[in-house]
């Protein structure tokens, strides 16, 4: 079946570190892959989306690159700061942007001054 | 509101009590979702509506949930008979047929 693997966490980092987030799916045909974020108290949002193999999502300086041949979809973002701390989540759909999404488990980033 | 709000924000139930959750979708959003995430993992898809459609009820984890949406608008997911495992955040979402989804704040459900 569909599934989504993400790194566990917490994360920590410093102020102006590279943040890696590793995730990795299973799914049948060609899924559209998306991360969301939950910033502490706040509903979930959608921070970035790739739709087909190659493309680039990207939005407030985070990137991830749909992988078929690997896979994968991992979050990056060259230079974090302490508003970046949240709860992280990898999802995919299998029908564009609508019908449901499978989430991994999420992984929490911690950054400090 | 703008955006998709839940009712209650926090539930506490004693084992073996019904209990009902609230969703108020984004007015105009045909496609409503809910969602079940328990403590440390990912949000798990429970039942899914589409404008008229037959409801998607895939992910509901026992014939103790059910859900209904009128129209539009309004979604109820109750749960009968709530055991110890049911307690999660419940998260609500909607968006429009061909869209993005925005989710609620959820709910917090905790059975005693």
């Amino acid at each position: 079946g569909n599934s989504v693997t993400q790194m566990e966490g917490p994360v920590t980092l410093s102020e102006e570190a590279f943040l890696t987030i590793n995730c990795t799916y299973t799914a049948t045909g060609y899924p559209s892959l998306f991360w969301y974020v939950q910033y502490p108290g706040e509903g979930l949002q959608l921070l970035l989306k790739a739709t087909k193999a190659d493309d680039k999502g990207s939005n407030k300086g985070f990137e991830a690159t749909y992988r078929k041949e690997t896979t994968s979809f991992h979050l990056e973002k060259g230079s974090v700061q302490v508003s970046d701390s949240a709860v992280y989540f990898c999802a995919l759909s299998r029908s564009g942007n609508t019908g449901k999404l499978i989430f991994g488990q999420g992984t929490t980033l911690q950054v400090k001054p | 509101g703008a955006g998709v709000s839940q009712s209650p924000s926090n539930k506490v139930t004693e084992k073996g009590k019904d209990v009902e959750l609230r969703c108020d979708p984004i007015s105009g959003h045909t496609a409503l979702y809910w969602y079940r995430q328990r403590l440390g993992q990912g949000l798990e898809f429970l039942i899914y509506f589409q404008g008229n459609s037959a409801p998607d009820k895939s992910g509901l984890p026992s014939d103790r949930f059910s859900a209904e949406r009128t129209g539009e608008s309004v979604s109820t997911l109750t749960i009968q008979r709530t055991q110890q495992e049911d307690s999660a955040v419940y998260l609500c979402a909607s968006s429009l047929a061909e869209g993005e989804q925005f989710f609620g704040p959820g709910t917090r459900l905790t059975v005693l």
